[in-house]
């Protein structure tokens, strides 16, 4: 049974790209969340899709928006990047959003130059 | 935003020792988690609590959801060299969305 999956690993942009980040939830689960870890802090919850559609977010700005597939996979695309964006991505998921119990992925290192 | 505040920021112990660190918020929760994470990985769900007061064991670790709902504590008996990682604290306080707290860095000495 897989778990979470991400890709890519790791990522280097340059300030004012685009980049799109991957995630496949853990077999069963059909809502996605993403988190944004700086070095040396707690994750921090950007936004969570269930049945396609955004249904929280976190204090992120626009640039910072996501897509859920029908077969639950989703993407994180971060726009105008920022030298501040460079951290660890985390794609986190779990089986509905009435449970808190999420399982997390190895994350993508994103390193904006 | 909220903040969870965990303590302390750091532990350095011997192999065969306890560990205990805690967790408090400003706002009430009314779930929360401990996860573990290792360098390079994503958290790992430890334990889950759901109600004031219960207390919850996954092996050696023991993790209590505190009376007040403004805290919570880990414990770990009996520590071994892979107890090595981030602990976090996280929650819900309103809707689905989580906060991590700080973080506690343990480092088992063989």
């Amino acid at each position: 049974d897989a778990g979470v999956t991400q890709s890519p690993t790791h990522l280097i942009k340059t300030r004012g790209q685009q980049v799109t980040l991957r995630c496949s939830p853990k077999s069963g689960h059909d809502t996605v969340s993403w988190y944004q870890q700086a070095l040396g802090q707690g994750p921090q919850f950007i936004f969570q899709y269930y049945e396609e559609e955004e249904r929280q977010r976190g204090n992120f700005p626009d640039r910072f928006s996501g897509h859920q597939f029908p077969n639950y996979s989703s993407e994180l695309n971060v726009n105008a990047l920022l030298l501040g964006d460079s951290a660890l991505y985390l794609c986190a998921s779990s089986p509905g959003t009435a449970t808190y119990e999420q399982y997390f992925g190895p994350g993508t290192r994103l390193t904006v130059t | 935003g909220q903040q969870l505040n965990q303590s302390p920021q750091s532990m350095f112990i011997q192999e065969g020792e306890d560990v205990s660190m805690n967790c408090t918020s400003s706002s009430i929760f009314n779930t929360w988690l401990w996860y573990k994470q290792d360098p390079g990985e994503g958290p790992v769900l430890l334990i889950a609590l759901y109600k004031a007061g219960e207390l919850t064991s996954n092996g050696r670790l023991t993790a209590q959801f505190g009376i007040t709902r403004k805290d919570s504590f880990l414990n770990i008996s009996a520590s071994i060299p892979s107890d090595v990682g981030i602990y976090f604290c996280a929650g819900p306080p309103t809707g689905n969305q989580f906060y991590f707290g700080t973080g506690t860095s343990l480092t088992v000495i063989p």
